[in-house]
């Protein structure tokens, strides 16, 4: 069946660093790729999301580029702030049947001042 | 427009006690999602719904779980009787069909069983 592969975490980074999360996927046919992220106490969160092959998703800086060539949908971000930390999660939307999300196992995100 | 409304944040109860989970999603969804997020588990979806209809409850994770949708506005997942491994916390999801599939979660609700 679909599923998602994110690098493991814990992430810790200095304030200003560059981020990268990665995240690769086995999935029939061409999902849609989704990040969301979810901070302390709180529910997941869509942060981006890219439906088709070479499709760029971005929002409050974070961006990912759906690579059909190389099933990735990795997480960018050039300089981090404090209050980026939380978990961030990769998932793909089903082809077939109610497009359930299936979700990747979540990379925790920790940015010192 | 609110968001997905789940009640209550935190519960505690004893084992063996009857646990109820209340969800509220948003107005015009047609899709109802429920999950379980654990630190060992990760999330898992327990069930979902369409237009009230319960579509797949393979995730659930044996009879002492069941969860109904007697309307489009409103869900319970109940647990009876809860055991201490079912400490986790619950989200809940929804979607409009036709959307670009991306769900929207609630804050959760913390469950603690002592």
């Amino acid at each position: 069946g679909d599923s998602v592969t994110q690098m493991e975490g814990p992430v810790t980074l200095s304030e200003e660093a560059f981020l990268t999360i990665n995240c690769t996927y086995t999935a029939t046919g061409y999902p849609s790729l989704f990040w969301y992220v979810q901070y302390p106490g709180e529910g997941l969160q869509l942060l981006l999301k890219a439906t088709k092959a070479d499709d760029k998703g971005s929002n409050k800086g974070f961006e990912a580029t759906y690579r059909k060539e190389t099933t990735s949908f990795h997480l960018e971000k050039g300089s981090v702030q404090v209050s980026d930390s939380a978990v961030y999660f990769c998932a793909l939307s089903e082809i077939k049947g109610a497009q359930k999300l299936v979700f990747g196992q979540g990379t925790r995100l920790t940015i010192n001042p | 427009d609110a968001g997905v409304i789940q009640s209550p944040r935190h519960e505690v109860t004893e084992m063996g006690q009857e646990v109820t989970l209340r969800c509220k999603p948003i107005s015009g969804h047609d899709y109802l999602f429920w999950y379980r997020q654990t630190m060992m588990r990760g999330l898992e979806l327990l069930i979902y719904f369409n237009n009230n209809v319960p579509i797949d409850d393979s995730g659930m994770p044996e009879d002492r779980f069941s969860a109904k949708m007697p309307n489009a506005s409103f869900s319970t997942l109940k647990i009876q009787p809860s055991e201490p491994r079912d400490s986790a916390v619950y989200f809940c999801a929804s979607r409009r069909a036709g959307d670009t599939y991306e769900q929207y979660f609630g804050p959760g609700t913390r469950l603690t069983v002592t």
